[in-house]
């Protein structure tokens, strides 16, 4: 069982409409959870980080988190051609500095 | 401010020669990884350094790779012996060490080939 999971894709969603990413984890004692877009053939990009179970909102960006189901999930809102992308969700055991494990992350396009 | 940088940019070289690649780090941060990303694959984590602490080596596929951070800031991968299977996109992240913070940020990467 890999330690991070997500779908490849690519996931297709209309422009204006919610894109939504998901994302599962094998560590229970997880406590940091971040979500990547890497545009191709450039570095990954944070965009979201989230530490306790919840909501946690920026600009279009929505992160989710439940613990109890190891389940990390990304809403992206009015979806862009610009939001066109590999998203990566990656996980720490620790909320301190400390390795991250990375999923193979979800191409996401977005059709016009 | 500067970002990670991370240099060459691309580097191709034979089967069999070593390899240095270099990452210098956001300033103040003390956390340095390097991950490995091949064509189409999610990001491989290699080593891990912080501060004076032991580094956590655990993702090094081989020991032909090995990397030492001098003076707590610029890091060094090298690769002894390559080999094709080790084509691929070397990154490098750092982070700061505030308590509740894992925050990464990744420099440009190198891409590197092996003929």
């Amino acid at each position: 069982q890999k330690e991070v999971e997500q779908n490849s894709g690519p996931l297709s969603v209309p422009e204006g409409a919610i894109a939504s990413l998901n994302c599962t984890y094998s560590d229970r004692v997880s406590q940091s959870f971040f979500w990547y877009r890497q545009y191709s053939g450039k570095s990954p990009e944070l965009i979201m980080s989230i530490y306790s179970n919840g909501d946690k909102e920026d600009g279009r960006f929505t992160a989710q988190l439940n613990k109890a189901s190891q389940y990390v999930s990304l809403l992206i809102r009015d979806s862009q051609p610009s939001d066109s992308a590999t998203y990566l969700c990656a996980v720490g055991q620790y909320s301190s500095a400390s390795k991250i494990i990375f999923g193979s992350g979800t191409r996401l396009s977005i059709r016009p | 401010g500067a970002g990670v940088s991370q240099s060459p940019s691309n580097k191709v070289t034979e089967k069999g020669k070593d390899v240095e690649l270099r990452c210098d780090p956001i300033s103040g941060h003390t956390a340095l990884y390097w991950y490995r990303q091949s064509l189409g694959q999610g990001l491989e984590f290699l080593i891990y350094f912080q501060g004076n602490s032991a580094p956590d080596k655990s993702g090094l596929p081989s020991d032909r790779f090995s990397a030492e951070r001098t003076g707590g800031s610029v890091s060094t991968l090298t690769i002894q012996r390559t080999q094709q299977e080790d084509s691929a996109v070397y990154l490098c992240a750092s982070s700061s060490i505030a308590v509740t913070i894992n925050e990464q940020f990744f420099g440009p990467g190198t891409r590197l080939t092996v003929l």
